[in-house]
């Protein structure tokens, strides 16, 4: 079964810190990945979308980078603001599939 | 620009009753999806569609019907709604289904069934 793993499932850091937000699937035959966030009540918002050739996207603080080999994505968050205060989501579609997978997602808490 | 624009934002329903939820999307895209997220499932697919006129089920299809006449617009109906139901239902879509086009979400309409 084509599942995407989201750990830990909360994490809280100071403001001005730099963080890794992880993603794991099992099958690293996939077409790409995407990172979201979702804000209290609002729906989800992309923030990167990693085709299978690529091995990295960034965008402004945001740097999220694809290791098909071992089945993992991160997505990393520079010098940290409260505004970033969200649920992250990554989301992966595996070839042959019209559809993506989601993690549950990881709730950031940055605190000033 | 509107994007997916989903209405209604909150909706209560009795066991047994019908409603569409309505979703439309102002970017000419091709593809459009209908997801549930619950706590502690995330998000499940419903029902997708590749096209005006092409719908197919995703994950947890039953209980629910979509149709595509036109490129905007994807309505999901509950045909006789159940508690278990009860859920926040995200409308998504893309330009393309394929490798390089992000999913764009609309807010996504909050549903209780009693």
């Amino acid at each position: 079964k084509q599942e995407v793993t989201q750990i830990p499932a909360a994490l809280s850091v100071p403001e001005g810190e730099n963080l890794v937000l992880n993603c794991s699937f099992t099958d690293s035959a996939i077409y790409n990945l995407q990172w979201f966030r979702q804000d209290p009540g609002k729906g989800l918002t992309s923030l990167l979308l990693i085709q299978s050739s690529q091995r990295e996207q960034t965008s402004g603080r945001l740097n999220a980078s694809l290791d098909k080999s071992s089945g993992r994505s991160t997505l990393y968050i520079a010098a940290s603001q409260p505004g970033d205060s969200a649920t992250y989501l990554c989301a992966a579609q595996f070839q042959g599939a019209q559809k993506l997978v989601f993690g549950q997602g990881t709730r950031l808490t940055i605190n000033p | 620009n509107a994007g997916v624009t989903q209405t209604p934002k909150f909706q209560v329903l009795k066991t047994g009753q019908s409603m569409t939820l309505q979703c439309a999307q102002d970017m000419n895209h091709e593809y459009m999806s209908w997801y549930r997220q619950d706590p502690g499932m995330g998000l499940r697919l419903i029902h997708y569609s590749v096209g005006a006129g092409i719908t197919d089920q995703g994950e947890v299809p039953n209980g629910y019907n979509v149709s595509r006449s036109t490129t905007e617009d994807f309505p999901l109906r509950l045909l006789s709604a159940a508690p278990s139901q009860t859920s926040v239902y995200f409308c998504a879509s893309s330009y393309w289904e394929g490798v390089s086009s992000p999913l764009h979400f609309g807010n996504g309409t909050r549903l209780t069934v009693t």
